[in-house]
């Protein structure tokens, strides 16, 4: 299995554009996690689903953020408009709910200029 | 907040010698986690311990969890320039997903 899939890896951007950022999860697993990653802030839990329903979405810090899973092997997470303070690495992880380990992508580095 | 707070925030040892850090939690929990981050990484898994379990071992990490202090120890033994990463513990209670703590960055200078 080729793991998480994260894509763009890198995305650098102007203030005020829309960014969507792309995750495939590991193939049978059930839940999916979007996390944000910046120095100050640590790693923080913004939406999570379960069998592609947001199950919490607590952690989205406004209301320019959004996502969506439309099926089980695809999910998108939308700032629009974007501002300088989004700027962070963006992760994606996949588990099977019941088993508690959760499988990291490779991040998308996030500039907001 | 169950979040784990790890410590030291940053640890430099020589290769060969021992790493320890610490994690410590606030509510009870089901299960406390031990991840790595490389640099420019995601996070990758290394160890589950139970709410019932005292100690676990796996190759050269040994983690233990102290439920009355709620707070979880992880050992890395004779380390290596290789284990030069950020380790974040996990915390999971009841039927919310993992709480993770804002690491410790561990240098292994060879």
């Amino acid at each position: 299995d080729a793991g998480v899939i994260q894509s763009p890896r890198h995305e650098v951007t102007e203030m005020g554009q829309e960014v969507t950022l792309r995750c495939k999860p590991i193939s049978g697993h059930n839940s999916l996690f979007w996390y944000r990653q910046t120095m100050m802030r640590g790693l923080e839990l913004l939406i999570y689903f379960n069998n592609n329903v947001p199950i919490d979405d607590s952690g989205m810090p406004e209301d320019r953020f959004s996502a969506k899973m439309p099926n089980a092997s695809f999910s998108t997470l939308k700032i629009q408009p974007s501002e300088p303070r989004d700027s962070a690495v963006y992760f994606c992880a996949s588990s099977l709910w019941e088993s508690n380990e959760q499988f990291f992508g490779p991040g998308t580095r996030l500039t907001v200029l | 907040s169950q979040q784990g707070e790890e410590d030291p925030q940053a640890l430099s040892i020589q290769e060969g010698e021992n790493a320890t850090m610490n994690c410590s939690y606030k509510t009870s929990i089901n299960n406390l986690q031990w991840y790595r981050q490389n640099s420019g990484r995601g996070l990758v898994h290394l160890i589950l311990i139970r709410s019932n379990e005292r100690e676990k071992h796996s190759g050269r990490l040994r983690v233990t969890l102290d439920t009355s202090k709620k707070s979880s120890s992880l050992l890395i033994t004779a380390s290596r320039a290789a284990d030069t990463a950020s380790y974040f513990c996990a915390t999971e209670g009841g039927n919310t997903p993992l709480v993770f703590g804002k690491g410790t960055r561990l240098s292994v200078i060879a």
